[in-house]
């Protein structure tokens, strides 16, 4: 079974841009979170999507939002880049009734 | 709310070396617990887990006991290898209104040494 996979792998923007990362679970799992890594922040929660919906969200500005499909992928976007949106972002799925989530390998996004 | 406290490293120890990590939790109820490890450029692979009080989570020589009684978690090996190099996180997902919210510890740096 193939794992949880996100695109594109790295990203360089300037800020004041806006960015979208892509996230496609594992096949079966209908829960996609989101996280953001920083070494200052360490891992933060920025939301979670079951069957479409947002379930579940972190302290972090409207600039950040998602969105989920009717077949599971998951996109979150970040507008109008501040160079401290730097980071890795990761992706996490879960299966229905299943508490442990599966990471992708991130998409490192630069903002200079 | 809920939150992990986890041991800061770095941890810098020579192959064959016993390895300890401390982690405890505060939460209501009773939480899920685990342990994750990433490596340098890669995500977070689960390492173990454990769902209940006194349950023992267990995957390559890794272990955690989930005592609910000290609210912790720890993870121990008892003789690391050069490829354990990695740095190692504890989370906990809670119940109810944030079931689908992993809180994480800051991350433990291990190093080994051969």
């Amino acid at each position: 079974k193939a794992g949880v996979t996100q695109t594109p792998r790295y990203l360089i923007k300037t800020r004041g841009q806006q960015v979208t990362l892509s996230c496609s679970p594992i096949s079966g799992h209908r829960s996609v979170s989101w996280y953001q890594q920083t070494p200052g922040q360490g891992l933060q929660f920025l939301f979670e999507y079951f069957s479409e919906t947002q379930r579940n969200k972190g302290n972090f500005p409207g600039r950040f939002s998602g969105r989920q499909f009717s077949n599971s992928r998951s996109e979150m976007n970040v507008s109008t880049l501040e160079l401290g949106d730097s980071a890795l972002y990761l992706c996490a799925s879960s299966a229905p009734l299943e508490n442990e989530q599966f990471f992708g390998p991130g998409t490192r996004l630069t903002v200079l | 709310g809920d939150s992990v406290t986890q041991m800061e490293g770095p941890v810098t120890l020579s192959e064959e070396a016993f390895l300890t990590i401390n982690c405890t939790y505060t939460a209501t109820g009773y939480p899920s617990l685990f342990w994750y490890v990433q490596y340098p450029g890669e995500g977070l692979q689960l390492l173990l887990k454990a769902t209940k009080a006194d349950d023992k989570g267990s995957n390559k020589g890794f272990e955690a006991t989930y005592r609910k009684e000290t609210t912790s978690f720890h993870l121990e090996k008892g003789s690391v290898q050069v490829s354990d190099s990695a740095v190692y996180f504890c989370a906990l997902r809670g119940r109810g209104s944030t079931l689908g919210r992993l809180y994480f510890g800051r991350g433990t740096q291990l190093t080994v040494w051969p």
